[in-house]
C-alpha cells in the first residue's frame, strides 16, 4: 500500500457541479495537511492549507478526518479554470523525522 | 511566479555525465527542499535544508545524487554518472519557518523545475 493514495481520476465534471476529492495516509502519527494545485507542465502551487476543524475558502473546503485517516477537498460551481492535477501533501513521521509526502495526484477535467 | 528560480530549465545530457541544477530560494526563505517528478506521479521528496543544514538526506534515490547549500542561500544538485532512469522533473521549492518545526510542516513555494533527459 503506498503511504499517500489518491484517485488519479480523471474526474469529468460540467461546469458548476461540485465535485470532491479524498486522499488517504497510511500512518496514523502524521501531521500537516496540504493541497496543491498543479497545471499541466508547470510547478505546483498551494491551494489551501488542511487543518483539523475543517476550513473553507471560497469555493474550496478541505477536512481532515484522523481516525479514519484521510483528507478531502470540496470544489463547488465548478470553473472550467479549475481544470488541473491537485495533490495532497501529508507529512509522514518516518524513522524520527517527518517527510513531506505527496500523492500522485488526481485529474479534474471540467467541461462547458 | 513565486520568486523560487531554478536554473538550467531544460538539461539533455548522455549517460554516464554528472549534471549539476542549481536553485535559488525566495531571499527570506531558511528551508529549501528538492524533490523529483515523473510523469503521472506526485513530487517524490528528496532532501532539504534549513539555512545551510541539510537535515534529511536519507531519501536521496542514491549515493549519486548530492545536494548542497553552503552558504544558506541558493542551493545546487547533482547526479553523478547519469542513468535514463534519471530523465524527470527535479523540483525546487522554499519556505520560510520560525519555530523548530519538522519537514513539511511549512508552506513551500516551488520554482518552475528543471527538466533532465539523459540520453
Amino acid at each position: 500500500r503506498k503511504e499517500v493514495e489518491q484517485d488519479p481520476g480523471p474526474f469529468n465534471v460540467p461546469e458548476g457541479a461540485t465535485v470532491a476529492f479524498n486522499c488517504t495516509y497510511s500512518n496514523s502519527a502524521s501531521q500537516s495537511f496540504f493541497w496543491y494545485r498543479q497545471d499541466c507542465r508547470k510547478e505546483p502551487k498551494l491551494l489551501m492549507s488542511v487543518y483539523s476543524s475543517g476550513n473553507e475558502d471560497g469555493r474550496f473546503t478541505a477536512q481532515l478526518n484522523r481516525a479514519s485517516q484521510y483528507i478531502s477537498l470540496l470544489i463547488r460551481d465548478s470553473k472550467l479554470s479549475d481544470s488541473a492535477t491537485y495533490l495532497c501533501v501529508v507529512n509522514l513521521a518516518s524513522g524520527g523525522s517527518y517527510i513531506p509526502t505527496f500523492g500522485r495526484g488526481t485529474s479534474l477535467i471540467v467541461h462547458p | 511566479d513565486t520568486g523560487v528560480s531554478q536554473d538550467p530549465r531544460h538539461k539533455i545530457t548522455k549517460r554516464g555525465q554528472n549534471v549539476t541544477f542549481r536553485c535559488d530560494p525566495i531571499s527570506e526563505h531558511n528551508r529549501l527542499y528538492w524533490y523529483r517528478q515523473t510523469l503521472g506521479q506526485g513530487p517524490e521528496f528528496l532532501t532539504y535544508f534549513q539555512n545551510e543544514a541539510q537535515l534529511e538526506k536519507s531519501r536521496l534515490l542514491s549515493d549519486r545524487f548530492s545536494a548542497e547549500r553552503p552558504k544558506g542561500s541558493f542551493s545546487t544538485l547533482e547526479i553523478q554518472r547519469t542513468e535514463q532512469g534519471d530523465s524527470a522533473m527535479y523540483l525546487c521549492a522554499s519556505s520560510r519557518i520560525k519555530f523548530q518545526l519538522g519537514a513539511g510542516t511549512d508552506t513551500q513555494y516551488f520554482g518552475p523545475g528543471t527538466r533532465l533527459t539523459v540520453l
